[in-house]
Formats: C-alpha cells, sequence, structure tokens
C-alpha cells in the first residue's frame, strides 16, 4: 500500500536554513505537497508540485524532487520562529477520490 | 471568504456515548473528506464525499463511524458507543473540483477525548 514517512524533529537555529526530508512508495504519485499545521489551528497548504517537476521555488521555500528515489524535500531558507510547526509531506494520485496519503510529520522547532 | 469551519472544536465524551462532529465546507466545494489525525500520528482518510455520489467509505475503522452529508453540503461525523482509541482530532477538508492542483482546504479539526 501507499506509505510517507518523514523524520519526527528538526531544530534549528533562527536565520538558518532548515531541510525537511519525506519518502514515499506509491510510484503512480501525481502531487506531493508539504503542510504547515500549526498549534490549535489545521492543516494549510505552503506548496506542491507535480510528479514531472524536479524543483519549485516560492519565495523562502524550495522542494525538490527526486522521482527515481521517491524523495521529497522542503527547504526554508532564512527560519524564522513563526516558521516552528509541525510539516506534514502528502501524495495524491491522479485517480480515484484523490485523498492524500500523509506522513506522520516533522515537528520543526526554531531557535532563537 | 469564509474557510472550512468544524464543531465543536473540542469534545469529552465517556466511553460508550455517541457523538456527532460538524463540518462545514467552503461554499462551492463539492468534494468533502474526514481525516483522524492520532497523537504523533499522520492523517488517516476515513471517507469521501464527491457530489451526489455514493460516498467511499473504505477509510471507516469499523461500524461504529458513520458520516453524511445532506444537501450536499455540511457533513456530519457520527461515532457510536465511543471507545478510548478513537480519542484523536478529526479533520474536514473540502476541495473545488475544478482546481488542478487538488488542493484541500482543512478546518481547524475537532478534538475528541474519550475518557
Amino acid at each position: 500500500g501507499e506509505d510517507v514517512e518523514q523524520s519526527l524533529f528538526l531544530s534549528v537555529r533562527e536565520g538558518d536554513s532548515s531541510v525537511i526530508n519525506c519518502t514515499y512508495t506509491d510510484s503512480s504519485s501525481t502531487y506531493l505537497y508539504w503542510y504547515k499545521q500549526e498549534p490549535g489551528a489545521g492543516l494549510q497548504l505552503l506548496t506542491y508540485i507535480f510528479s514531472n517537476m524536479d524543483m519549485k521555488q516560492d519565495q523562502r521555500l524550495t522542494v525538490l524532487l527526486n522521482k527515481k528515489d521517491k524523495h521529497l524535500s522542503l527547504r526554508i531558507a532564512d527560519t524564522q520562529t513563526g516558521d516552528s510547526a509541525i510539516y506534514f509531506c502528502a501524495e495524491g494520485t491522479d485517480t480515484g477520490r484523490r485523498a492524500l496519503t500523509f506522513g506522520s510529520g516533522t515537528r520543526l522547532q526554531v531557535q532563537p | 471568504g469564509a474557510g472550512v469551519s468544524q464543531s465543536p472544536s473540542n469534545k469529552v465524551t465517556e466511553k460508550g456515548k455517541d457523538v456527532e462532529l460538524r463540518c462545514d465546507p467552503i461554499s462551492g466545494h463539492t468534494a468533502l473528506y474526514w481525516y483522524r489525525q492520532s497523537l504523533g500520528q499522520g492523517l488517516e482518510f476515513l471517507i469521501y464525499f464527491q457530489g451526489n455520489s455514493a460516498p467511499d467509505k473504505s477509510g471507516l475503522p469499523s461500524d461504529r463511524f458513520s458520516a453524511e452529508r445532506t444537501g450536499g453540503s455540511v457533513s456530519t461525523l457520527t461515532i457510536q458507543r465511543t471507545q478510548q482509541e478513537d480519542s484523536a482530532v478529526y479533520l474536514c477538508a473540502s476541495r473545488l473540483i475544478a482546481e488542478i492542483t487538488y488542493e484541500q482546504y482543512f478546518g481547524p479539526g475537532t478534538r475528541l477525548t474519550v475518557t
């Protein structure tokens, strides 16, 4: 079945870059997403990438996709304390109900 | 515009009682999803509604769980005879079918605690 895995925790200093990694198993994945969840809030879509792309940049965010290795990463440049949250990687396919399969989330802690 | 809303935000119930959780999707979004987020876990798909089609219930963990969507808008997730393992955050999401990114918009969730 489908599986998405992430490391559980990452701690960085304010101003450094953060890199959150994710691996997935479904080779038919069409879209890959990064969601952010702040305490007491729902999930907020940060960015997405189509499976036929290698990289996507959006302001401080850079998404890299290695489709051969089924590896996705999210790089946050100049990390701020407001970036402290849980980041979820998710994948979806272009068929059926298109429910997303989520990883268990990476808690990013930004030290001032 | 208004996002996805859910109520209640928190629910504490005794084991064996029934609970109802409500979701108001974004107006015009015909696709609606329920997910469950247990402590330290990712989101687990529960059920999917799309327009007037039969719902996809393949993620419901037991027959104690059911959901309905009236008039293609508001949805209610019902858990009968709650058990302690049902304690989790229940998240609702809606989606605009025509949106090519398939982005799902999430509500803030209902935190259910079964004592």
